[in-house]
């Protein structure tokens, strides 16, 4: 079974702080994904990774930044982080670009920021 | 991308079949229609695909009408554990990304 972790289930952290959310994959994919979930947004992509050191920016990149230094490992980084990125974030990662390749998602990181 | 069109919640007894209707009327040809599910505080589950034929594995299957307009995902036996909410998805080849609308939230109840 694929197998997509995140570093932490739940996480606090204060207004200004540097937060760095880590997602590792088993699978040997080439495609890495970070996405926010918000109550009435749905789910939104922030940044993803297409090969190690790779990234291109998604639909909400502001405020975030991403590294990919191997394969296996995606991180998020908030640089500052602020109380309007309290969310759920989720790790996602796939074999190939496009279709027919589904998504593998981690279990998500509930952050907040006060 | 197209957009989906679902109920927003259904009730379903435990060990009858669930039928989650998902209409995408403006569906292109190029374009898969995906099922992902969301279990309360987890993240999203991939269930099934497809383009244009039916299709089945071990969690569902995926019943596309001939004009592609609509879908129905059918968990044939459902049990307590597939409470969740259902995301219908339409996603063209070269889409790397997904976008999920608010989904079917369904209760599967004893």
């Amino acid at each position: 079974d694929v197998k997509v972790t995140q570093s932490s289930r739940y996480l606090v952290k204060r207004t200004g702080e540097k937060v760095f959310l880590e997602c590792v994959q088993d699978m040997d994919h080439e495609n890495m994904f970070w996405y926010r979930q918000d109550p009435g947004l749905g789910l939104r992509l922030i940044y993803f990774s297409y090969d190690v050191k790779m990234k291109e920016k998604g639909d909400i990149p502001e405020g975030y930044s991403v590294s990919r230094e191997k394969k296996e490992r995606f991180s998020l980084i908030l640089e500052s982080a602020s109380t309007n990125q309290t969310s759920m974030y989720l790790c996602a990662s796939t074999p190939g670009t496009g279709s027919p390749y589904e998504q593998y998602f981690g279990p998500g990181t509930r952050l907040t920021v006060t | 991308d197209a957009k989906t069109t679902q109920p927003t919640s259904m009730d379903c007894a435990e060990g009858r079949a669930a039928n989650l209707p998902c209409n995408h009327s403006t569906i292109s040809g190029n374009e898969y229609v995906y099922w992902y599910r969301q279990i309360h505080s987890q993240g999203p589950q991939y269930i099934i695909h497809g383009l244009k034929n039916n299709e089945t594995n071990e969690m569902a299957s995926l019943i596309i009408t001939e004009d592609r307009k609509s879908s129905t995902l059918i968990l044939p036996h459902a049990t307590l554990r597939d409470t969740a909410v259902y995301y219908c998805i339409v996603r063209s080849f070269n889409d790397y990304k997904l976008s999920f609308g608010a989904g079917t939230t369904v209760t599967v109840r004893a």
